[in-house]
């Protein structure tokens, strides 16, 4: 079993439609969570970070962490072209062997104008 | 532009050589990771490092090695290059290991094409 799990889709939705992105994790160690945007062979670009559980938003984005569920999701309004990307989750501990970021797959995302 | 600067941007070398890939993190980060994405493949952790100390070492081919400098900055070096080593290789930087600066930025990656 993978460490992280995430739908790698396909995902497709309208312009202007409400998307969510999530990942389950089945180590409790995991502390700090980040959801980063990579177009195509492009470098992962940092789009939320939390620590712990809560929700944090950013603009048009939304980050939920559920540590007692061991899920976390990313919500992401008014949902635009530009948006078309691949979502990858990441997650680390804050204990020695468990600092490295620990990525899901990735969720491939298209947005249809 | 995330502040990780990634050379070079391309290479194309033949089976059997050696490269190396550099790294220089943001300014004031100490902590740097090094990636692999082969085409469409999730990002493979290679290995990590703090201050100039290995932290965490992945699934790193022993034909692999990797140090970070006095300086702070960070090579990757792969010897005899297989066709299966062509991928994306990607390094990213953090303030420290854990933390709450522990959130990492990455570079534009290395694309590795052995023929």
């Amino acid at each position: 079993q993978k460490e992280v799990e995430q739908d790698p889709g396909p995902l497709s939705v309208p312009e202007g439609a409400i998307v969510s992105l999530n990942c389950t994790y089945s180590n409790s160690a995991f502390q700090y969570f980040m959801w980063y945007r990579q177009y195509s062979r492009k470098g992962p670009e940092l789009l939320m970070y939390t620590y712990s559980s809560g929700n944090k938003e950013d603009g048009r984005f939304t980050a939920q962490v559920d540590k007692s569920s061991k899920y976390i999701s990313l919500f992401i309004r008014d949902s635009q072209p530009s948006d078309s990307a691949t979502y990858l989750c990441a997650m680390k501990g804050s204990n020695f062997g468990n600092e490295k970021l620990t990525f899901g797959t990735g969720t491939r995302l298209t947005i249809i104008p | 532009d995330s502040g990780v600067t990634q050379t070079p941007k391309h290479l194309i070398t033949a089976t059997g050589q050696r490269v190396t890939l550099r790294c220089s993190p943001r300014s004031g980060d100490l902590s740097v990771y090094w990636y692999q994405q082969s085409l469409d493949q999730g990002l493979q952790f290679l290995i990590q490092y703090y201050n100039g100390e290995e932290r965490a070492k992945g699934n790193i081919l022993e034909r692999f090695s990797a140090q970070q400098f006095p300086d702070l900055h960070s090579e990757l070096n792969l010897s005899s290059l297989e066709l299966g080593d062509s991928a994306l290789y990607f390094c990213a930087s953090s303030v420290g290991p854990s933390g709450l600066r522990a959130e990492a930025f990455f570079g534009q990656g290395t694309r590795l094409t052995v023929v």
